[in-house]
């Protein structure tokens, strides 16, 4: 089965411009998560969906950071405008069950945004 | 308060031999689980082994086992017969039963960056 895929792997971007980083959980996954890892400090939550319903996004960090997933398929998460504290590796993972607190995450490989 | 410390930041290991990483967590809940992720320089993250708040045993995974101490709340990963393959960063992280739909998150520690040498 075809893990979380995560695309672009890197962006550059520089502040003031919009980026919009793409997630493909695993098929048949309702949970799709999205986090951050700002250099030198822990990876942080931002936000869970089941479906395509927002279950808790307490961990944006502002209005500028807007995430979508229509068709609870893939999601988006866009950045407008981009500062340069924005800049980091954000990761998307994806769990069958957000029940069980058993049950791991699975990752993608990440988007490494700079924000220049 | 930091839920997950991990103390170490980096830690080198001659290859062939063993190496502990140490985790310790923070939690008033009773049922939670700890996992161990590794991430290496390629950026994805890859899950190694669980290990939850019930189990009686110490999980293994391989290579990879976890020296569960509970009343210190430390769940240390520990590597057997290193490899070069082996060197990566090394995520510890819990996600706590709760109540109300809590219990989604996982949160992770620093980590700590493993390396092998030969």
């Amino acid at each position: 089965e075809a893990g979380v895929t995560q695309f672009p792997s890197h962006s550059v971007i520089e502040k003031g411009q919009t980026v919009t980083l793409r997630c493909d959980p695993i098929s048949g996954h309702d949970n799709l998560y999205w986090y951050r890892r700002v250099m030198g400090k822990e990876i942080k939550f931002l936000l869970h969906f089941v479906k395509e319903s927002k279950q808790d996004e307490s961990g944006m960090p502002n209005n500028r950071f807007l995430a979508e997933r229509t068709g609870g398929t893939y999601s988006t998460l866009k950045v407008q405008p981009a500062e340069l504290e924005d800049s980091g590796v954000y990761f998307c993972a994806s769990s069958q069950d957000a029940g069980q607190y058993n049950s791991p995450l699975h990752f993608g490989n990440g988007t490494r945004l700079t924000v220049t | 308060a930091q839920k997950i410390t991990q103390t170490q930041p980096g830690m080198f290991v001659q290859e062939k031999e063993a190496v502990t990483l140490d985790c310790t967590y923070d939690t008033s809940d009773p049922s939670y689980g700890l996992f161990w992720y590794k991430q290496p320089s390629s950026g994805e993250m890859i899950f190694l082994i669980y290990q939850g708040s019930y189990d009686q045993q110490n999980a293994t995974e391989g290579r990879y086992s976890l020296n569960f101490q509970k009343a210190r709340k430390s769940a240390n990963l520990v590597i057997s017969a290193s490899q070069l393959g082996d060197s990566a960063m090394y995520f510890c992280a819990m996600r706590e039963g709760g109540s109300g739909g809590s219990n989604y998150k996982l949160t992770f520690g620093k980590g700590t960056l493993l390396t092998v040498n030969p």
